[in-house]
């Protein structure tokens, strides 16, 4: 295991376009975390799951974001419809239980033109 | 509502003097305090904890202060390497393990 693995590392999409995102968490860890970093800005928390359930979504989480945990394993983030406020950085982490300092991935840089 | 501060943008220090970044909160329901620490085009890596329950924390040339009633927590790097250069984030957690981050500070640590 090689840590949270994040997909693709880069992304440009033109505005209205829908784009997706993975992460593969650490296979032993429960929790997966979802968070976004613009320039200057520390990590935004945006969603998080234990197991396969969603237990938390950011107000920052419009309608137009979605984050699925099918069977407890990878992630996805989709943003339909992106905006140029949407270009940035987007984040995921896992930890077991609420283990504190958990793992983040490389993540996945957005770049709406 | 920027519950995490970290109001110095930046820090520079030379190799082998100590580097201090400080960071403040305002939500004393936090129960655990960290420091992130972060190279360009990678993840935030884990670097040190401090649990509200305690005033410093350490490990090998990091130090961590926590000062509750001041809501201010400071990380202590001594002696500084120049491989210690890179954005430092504070953080802050409630026992539902999502974490509230402070802006960063970046350290560059001349030679």
């Amino acid at each position: 295991d090689t840590g949270v693995s994040q997909n693709p590392r880069h992304k440009i999409t033109k505005r209205g376009q829908n784009v997706t995102f993975r992460c593969d968490p650490i296979s032993e860890h429960n929790r997966l975390y979802w968070y976004r970093q613009t320039l200057g800005q520390g990590p935004e928390f945006l969603t998080y799951f234990q197991n396969e359930a969603q237990l938390e979504k950011s107000r920052l989480l419009s309608d137009r974001f979605s984050a699925e945990r099918p069977k407890g394993s990878f992630s996805t983030l989709e943003i339909q419809r992106t905006e140029q406020g949407d270009s940035a950085m987007y984040l995921c982490a896992s930890s077991l239980d609420q283990s504190y300092g958990y793992t983040f991935g490389s993540g996945t840089r957005l770049t709406v033109v | 509502d920027q519950q995490v501060k970290q109001n110095s943008p930046s820090l520079s220090v030379q190799e082998g003097r100590i580097s201090i970044l400080n960071c403040d909160y305002t939500n004393s329901m936090f129960d655990y305090f960290l420091w992130y620490k972060k190279y360009p085009a990678e993840g935030p890596t884990f670097l040190i904890s401090i649990s509200s329950i305690k005033d410093k924390n350490e490990d090998g040339r990091f130090t961590v202060f926590l000062n509750k009633s001041a809501k201010h927590l400071s990380l202590h790097i001594v002696p500084s390497q120049p491989g210690d250069s890179a954005v430092y984030f504070c953080a802050a957690t409630t026992n539902t393990g999502k974490l509230i981050f402070g802006q960063g500070t970046t350290l560059q640590v001349k030679p």
